[in-house]
């Protein structure tokens, strides 16, 4: 149980779908992010949310809107995905952006 | 840009073997510094951090870090691995840019297998 519950866990989609990822934490956290897991690649950072404001987007491609309309819910909505964006997407949380960061179980997303 | 190296993609170990796994960081400002771990089919989960003080930090299970600030290093180390710490290892560190967003950088990890 790590405290930060994401949905759901596999997610099959066409290039021409609109699908949402979930993210959800009772750690009464401030801070909320958004990851890219690929094979043999780090770890990417996609977004952050402090306060429900965002205050990072590393570059990532407008076929990925992040929405937080809360402390403890955050969503990524996906539209006219690529291959490419196939990948493990994990959300995390953070009392503030310097401290630890707890990790939710991230969705499998398969791009046909 | 920041970045963080780890040098050992996959590590094969068998067990009571010592254990030390290498995190290179580029940038030359106050870091923040982490070892986090995932376990097969589990989420990620940190195993220490380093913040400030001794530079010799002690995490869960066993494990302990050093912050070698001239060599902008933060290795992992465990005396005696066990076959229960077959699992992705990943060093990540946070810089402080006074005042900007802090952003968590993640070095690519490396995969440990423990043989009993």
């Amino acid at each position: 149980e790590t405290g930060v519950t994401q949905t759901p866990r596999h997610l099959v989609m066409g290039m021409t779908n609109k699908k949402s990822l979930k993210c959800e934490q009772h750690l009464g956290h401030n801070a909320m992010y958004w990851y890219k897991q690929s094979a043999k690649k780090p770890l990417e950072l996609m977004f952050v949310y402090n306060f429900k404001e965002q205050t990072e987007n590393n570059s990532v491609p407008s076929r990925f809107s992040p929405e937080c309309p809360n402390s403890s819910h955050l969503f990524l909505h996906l539209h006219t995905l690529q291959p490419e964006d196939s990948a493990l997407y994990l959300c995390a949380s953070s009392r503030d952006p310097v401290q630890p960061q707890h990790f939710g179980d991230g969705t499998r997303l398969s791009i046909l | 840009a920041q970045s963080v190296s780890q040098h050992n993609h996959h590590v094969i170990l068998s067990e009571a073997a010592s254990l030390e796994l290498g995190c290179n960081y580029s940038y030359g400002g106050t870091v923040n510094l982490f070892w986090y771990v995932q376990y097969p089919g589990q989420h990620l989960q940190l195993l220490l951090k380093y913040f400030s003080g001794d530079p010799l930090v002690k995490g869960i299970k066993g494990f302990e870090a050093e912050f070698i600030k001239s060599k902008f290093s933060f290795n992992l180390r465990k005396p005696s691995v066990q076959w229960s710490d077959t699992a992705e290892y990943f060093c990540a560190v946070n810089a402080h840019y006074g005042g900007a967003t802090n952003k968590l950088i993640f070095g690519t990890g490396t995969l440990l297998a423990v043989q009993p």
